[in-house]
């Protein structure tokens, strides 16, 4: 149980276009979902956290504008890379809670902007 | 705040001996949860262990086996018997009981590459 997919696994685009990455839980009600940046050789950075049905709360520093967060059920979250840039490459990885206590993680999306 | 650290940047182990992860939290909350995750090469985190601050006990997993001690704040990972299969990024986190944002934030370590050695 508790199985958590993330869609698509790695996209290349070009700079200045815009991605959508999607993350599912497969198997239960994800009452909040966690999107992660995690750059090569380095730990897990949060970025936003949310709850469906209202608007996600990012983390310090983390452009609200630019990585758009829509939580539309209780199963599906979306992060939307807007305007993407080179440096924004990064392995992006989604969390679903149960609403207690562990969160399950989805394979990431391996995103390449050229 | 809270905080994760996982001195351990890499270890290097050859197959069937025994190696220990360490980890140490600071927290200000007298009720919170520690976890273990393992990252291998494919990327996808895989879920260990979850242990809640009130439960002291050690925990044996088949190979793998945990040391909770409050009293040193630290939350140890010890594989027995290492395979290479076993080689991967090892992640300590801890999620105080609430964060304010609706449900449990986690705080994650640097983490510890192991790499066994056939």
């Amino acid at each position: 149980g508790a199985v958590v997919s993330q869609h698509p696994s790695w996209v290349i685009c070009k700079s200045g276009t815009s991605v959508k990455i999607e993350c599912r839980s497969l198997d239960f009600q994800a009452t909040t979902m966690f999107w992660y940046r995690q750059f090569p050789k380095q730990s897990l950075m949060l970025m936003a956290t949310s709850n469906e049905g209202s608007k996600a709360t990012y983390e310090q520093g983390v452009e609200k504008d630019k990585f758009l967060i829509n939580h539309a059920s209780l199963t599906l979250s979306t992060l939307t890379v807007t305007s993407a840039h080179p440096e924004d490459s990064s392995f992006y990885i989604c969390s679903a809670s149960l609403g207690f206590d562990t969160q399950y993680f989805g394979p990431g999306t391996r995103l390449t902007v050229l | 705040a809270q905080k994760v650290t996982q001195a351990q940047t890499e270890i290097s182990v050859v197959e069937k001996e025994d190696v220990t992860l360490d980890c140490v939290y600071e927290t200000r909350d007298t009720t919170y949860y520690l976890f273990w995750y393992k990252q291998p090469p494919s990327g996808e985190l895989v879920f260990l262990i979850r242990r809640n601050s009130f439960d002291e006990q050690n925990e044996i997993s088949g190979r793998y086996s945990w040391n909770f001690q409050k009293s040193t704040s630290s939350f140890n990972f010890t594989i027995t018997a290492s395979q290479v299969v076993d080689s991967a990024v090892y992640f300590c986190a801890l999620s105080e009981a609430y964060s304010g944002a609706g449900s449990y934030q986690l705080t994650f370590g640097k983490g510890t590459k192991l790499s066994v050695i056939p």
